[in-house]
């Protein structure tokens, strides 16, 4: 059982460049979410799905794309990388009661 | 958005010693979640509170949902070095798609 699954683990963009982020669960959840994580900022909501074909914007939403088609994968696109979206990326899946569980995150340096 | 209040944001402690860490807000939260997150890592789940009042243990951590539903501590007892990490509240607000709302984290370090 991989639990939530992040690729890549590390990425480094050049100002302006597209990129996928990946995220897939094998626990069958509903629910799916995607957060940056700053330093002293904790994790923030960048957006989040509730089912398969459904997807809301979270706190920070600017500069990112999402698509739900599957219950299994939720990839996050950026869709021309800023300096400001330099972070550490984690996606989490639940089935709705109690927390979330999280992928180990994915390193993102855009330069 | 909503925002979570969590002191303090550094502990440094002697092994053996009890922690105390809380959350604060403004806001009702039907949920309230206790994470860790060592170095390198996603946060780990260790504990959830659904009521309010609710106490609840973990083996040495404790934690307690707030009577007014605006607030939330955890307690560890007799810390360890493998306790070291940066521990994070989380509380789902009504009607919030069972989104979380974070807290910027307690860094603990443990002497030895």
């Amino acid at each position: 059982n991989a639990g939530v699954t992040q690729t890549p683990k590390f990425q480094v963009l050049k100002t302006g460049q597209s990129m996928t982020l990946q995220c897939a669960q094998d626990m069958n959840h509903e629910y799916m979410s995607w957060y940056r994580q700053d330093p002293g900022m904790g994790l923030r909501l960048i957006h989040y799905s509730v089912g398969a074909g459904i997807t809301d914007q979270g706190e920070v939403p600017n500069g990112y794309n999402v698509s739900r088609s599957t219950t299994e994968d939720f990839p996050l696109r950026l869709l021309s990388a800023a300096p400001s979206q330099t972070s550490v990326y984690f996606c989490a899946s639940s089935r709705g009661e109690g927390g979330y569980t999280f992928g180990s995150g994915t390193r993102l340096t855009v330069v | 958005g909503q925002q979570l209040n969590q002191s303090p944001q550094s502990m440094f402690i002697q092994e053996g010693e009890d922690v105390s860490m809380n959350c604060t807000s403004s806001s009702i939260f039907n949920t309230w979640l206790w994470y860790k997150q060592d170095p390198g890592e996603g946060p780990v789940l260790l504990i959830a509170l659904y009521k309010a009042g609710e106490l609840t243990s973990n083996g040495r951590l404790t934690a307690q949902f707030g009577i007014t539903r605006k607030d939330s501590f955890l307690n560890i007892s007799a810390s360890i070095p493998s306790d070291v990490g940066i521990y994070f509240c989380a509380g789902q607000l009504a009607g919030s798609a069972r989104q979380l709302t974070f807290g910027s984290g307690t860094q603990l370090t443990v002497l030895p």
